[in-house]
């Protein structure tokens, strides 16, 4: 089945620099990947997601590339802003059925320092 | 945007009794419902997916018999922890999705706590 790694598991960084999150995969055929921000004791709120067949996409501060080839793809958070501190988790969709289940990645506490 | 609700938002029971916990679209029909658990600091893991009016598939290492899936209807599905342990005590997240459509809405989750 499906694998998904994230990396690093904590990082910090300035408010106002960017921070990145990489992840890579192990079914070439997942087709669809999200990215959930989670607070603390709240649901995942997805933020950005990306298909198979596009590149990049880019929704104001945040970011994502995919590079198929290497089953990577990571997000790209730049002016980090201290609400931006939560938890954020990479996803992707293999598909093995019609069901399209999500597997997330081990997670990514970010931190902003003001 | 979608709607998803979950009840109760926390529960404390006796180990050894049952729990249901409800997870319902509001304003959409869901033909697919996921049921995960999170344990504190960890990721979400995916238990099983439900699909209006059949059976649940159950991943690796969940028992279908101790949680018990049913989706009776496309905006209603029911998660039971039948004779519940402390170690069933997590956090249950619900998500469900439109038919064509990648994205899950994610209920705001279930806190369950076993004495």
């Amino acid at each position: 089945g499906e694998n998904v790694e994230q990396h690093p598991s904590t990082l910090s960084v300035q408010e106002g620099d960017s921070a990145v999150i990489k992840c890579t995969y192990s079914d070439s055929a997942s087709n669809y990947f999200p990215w959930y921000k989670q607070e603390l004791g709240k649901r995942p709120q997805l933020i950005i997601d990306i298909r198979s067949n596009v590149g990049e996409k880019k929704d104001q501060r945040i970011a994502v590339t995919l590079n198929k080839t290497a089953k990577h793809f990571s997000l790209h958070i730049t002016e980090t802003q201290p609400e931006d501190s939560a938890v954020y988790f990479c996803a992707a969709t293999p598909k093995e059925t019609s069901y399209d289940k999500v597997i997330f990645g081990p997670g990514t506490s970010l931190s902003v320092i003001p | 945007g979608a709607v998803v609700s979950q009840h109760p938002s926390w529960v404390i029971c006796k180990s050894g009794t049952s729990v249901k916990i409800e997870c319902r679209s509001l304003d959409f029909q869901a033909t697919t419902m996921f049921w995960y658990r999170q344990f504190p600091k960890q990721s979400l893991m995916l238990m099983a997916t439900s699909n209006e009016g059949s059976k649940a598939t159950y991943e690796q290492g969940v028992e279908k018999d101790k949680f018990l899936i049913n989706h009776a209807s496309l905006t209603l599905s029911t998660l039971t922890v039948t004779s519940a342990h402390p170690e069933d005590s997590s956090f249950y997240i619900c998500s469900a999705r439109q038919r064509s459509y990648n994205e899950q809405f994610f209920g705001p989750g279930t806190r369950l706590t076993v004495l």
